[in-house]
């Protein structure tokens, strides 16, 4: 069975950079059918997609959030990666990871249990 | 202010039928991408219903059932069950945003 888990700090400071990885076990990362990405849920709000990406590195992000996303990947470690820079109290949520079958609009089939990370002095 | 309306919440008895609209517009339902549909109880992860506007995942009970016409999708729950209380939210892809969207997710009360 699939599973993903969410790992970093809870906490981040104001203008500093969010840094999460997600741990993909039960399969692996470098699987040709599936894209890898995140997800968040800001308190009270609903789910917004941040971006994702191949396991051969192409990376696909929100426009909004474009110029400050990094996502990577990890292939040895079975992993990626997200990094958020420049944060705000806006960017206080939930963050999930999940594997979906394409990157355009396609259907997220598993995903981690979150992590919530608040962004505050 | 979510590119997807969903009704904030929504309630029924037990054993009844109850339907959560999704509406959109021409650059994302309108236009023909698909919609899914997720469960979500606050602090598990989100589980995916319905894919592809009407297929369902195995596991899934027959209990739901999506459709889509339109600009508007809709997930029906019959025979409603108190662990269908939760969350829920529709997904689609929209072209003027250039990636997947989500709609603000409807809170479902079993009465």
């Amino acid at each position: 069975q699939l599973q993903l888990q969410e790992s970093g700090p809870g906490l981040v400071k104001p203008s500093e950079t969010l840094s999460l990885t997600c741990t993909v076990s039960g399969g692996s990362i470098s699987s040709s059918n599936y894209y890898w990405g995140w997800i968040r849920q800001p308190p009270g709000k609903g789910l917004e997609w941040i971006g994702s990406l191949f396991y051969s590195g192409s990376t696909y992000y929100k426009q909004s959030l474009k110029s400050r996303v990094t996502i990577s990947v990890d292939t040895s470690k079975n992993q990626f990666s997200l990094k958020l820079s420049s944060v705000t109290a806006a960017d206080t949520a939930v963050y999930y990871c999940a594997r979906s079958v394409g990157v355009w609009g396609d259907y997220f089939d598993y995903w981690g249990q979150g992590t919530l990370v608040t962004v505050s002095s | 202010q979510s590119v997807l309306t969903q009704p904030p919440s929504v309630s029924g008895a037990p054993g009844q039928r109850v339907t959560i609209s999704c509406t959109g517009s021409s650059s994302n339902i309108g236009a023909g991408y698909d919609v899914h549909w997720y469960q979500h109880l606050p602090g598990t992860a989100p589980k995916l219903l319905i894919y592809g506007n009407t297929n369902r995942p195995s596991g899934v009970p027959d209990r739901f059932s999506g459709s889509k016409s339109g600009t508007s999708a809709s997930l029906a729950i019959t025979g409603l069950q108190a662990e269908d209380e939760a969350d829920y939210y529709c997904q689609s892809y929209d072209s003027s945003l250039g990636g997947s969207v989500f709609g603000g997710g409807t809170k479902l009360t079993v009465l």
